[in-house]
C-alpha cells in the first residue's frame, strides 16, 4: 500500500541551527501538507504546497521556515534557525486531489528536538 | 478559532461494548469530515469519512454519523477491541481542500 515516507523519525540539533526535514509523499498525489504536534498539544497547521507553490501557511509558517519539492518527488520543510519551541512532531501529508481522493494521508512523523 | 471540537479529551470503555466518540463543528461550509486514528509517536491514520450528502457511512466496526442540522459527528465503534486504544481526532478539510481543520482529539482507552 503507497505511504507518506518522512525522514529522519527522530532529529536533535542545538539552538540556533538549520534544520531540513524531508518526506517522500505517495506518488500522483498533488497537495502536500506540513502540520506539527507539540507534545501534548493539538495539531497545527503549518503549510500546504500545490503546482510549485505554497497554496496556504499559517501564522506559524514565518520566515525561518520555507517549503520545497526539489525533483518531482521529495518535498522538504527547512527550518532557518531552530528555536527551543520548534520542538515538536513534524508531519508530513499528501492528498491526491481527484474527485473522492479527500482524505490527506500522513506520513509517521520526524520528531524535532532542539537543545 | 477552533472550527472543529472535540470535548472530551478522554474515553474508557470496556472490550466489546461500544465506543462513542463525539465531534462538533462551527463552519456551515464544510462538506467533507475525516476521522484519523493516532498511536503515540506515529502520524494519524485515516480511518473513515462521510460526506456532507450522506448521514451515516460505515465500514466494518466503525461507523460515522453526521447531523447537520447540529453540526455534530459521531463515531461509533463497536465492538470496541483493545487494539482500538488511541487517539482519535476528527477533521475536516477547507473549502478550497488548502488546509484540514483538526479537533483537538479524544484519547480512547478500550479495557481487555
Amino acid at each position: 500500500e503507497p505511504e507518506v515516507t518522512q525522514t529522519p523519525s527522530h532529529q536533535v540539533t542545538q539552538m540556533g541551527q538549520e534544520v531540513i526535514l524531508r518526506c517522500v509523499p505517495i506518488s500522483n498525489h498533488l497537495y502536500f501538507y506540513w502540520y506539527r504536534q507539540i507534545l501534548g498539544q493539538k495539531v497545527e497547521f503549518l503549510v500546504s504546497f500545490y503546482n510549485n507553490e505554497i497554496s496556504e501557511k499559517s501564522e506559524i509558517f514565518d520566515d525561518q521556515f520555507s517549503v520545497e519539492r526539489p525533483d518531482g518527488s521529495n518535498f522538504t520543510l527547512k527550518i532557518r534557525s531552530t528555536k527551543l519551541e520548534d520542538s515538536a512532531m513534524y508531519f508530513c501529508a499528501s492528498r491526491g486531489g481527484w474527485v473522492g481522493g479527500s482524505e490527506a494521508f500522513f506520513g509517521q512523523g520526524t520528531r524535532l528536538t532542539v537543545v | 478559532d477552533q472550527q472543529v471540537k472535540q470535548n472530551s479529551p478522554s474515553l474508557s470503555v470496556q472490550e466489546g461494548r461500544i465506543s462513542i466518540l463525539n465531534c462538533d463543528y462551527t463552519n456551515s461550509m464544510f462538506d467533507y469530515f475525516l476521522w484519523y486514528k493516532k498511536y503515540p509517536a506515529e502520524g494519524p491514520t485515516f480511518l473513515i469519512s462521510i460526506s456532507s450528502i450522506k448521514d451515516k457511512n460505515e465500514d466494518g466496526r466503525f461507523t460515522v454519523f453526521l447531523n447537520k442540522s447540529a453540526k455534530h459527528l459521531s463515531l461509533h465503534i463497536v465492538p470496541s477491541q483493545p487494539g482500538d486504544s488511541a487517539v482519535y481526532f476528527c477533521a475536516a478539510p477547507s473549502n478550497t481542500g488548502n488546509q484540514f481543520y483538526f479537533g483537538t482529539g479524544t484519547s480512547l482507552t478500550v479495557i481487555p
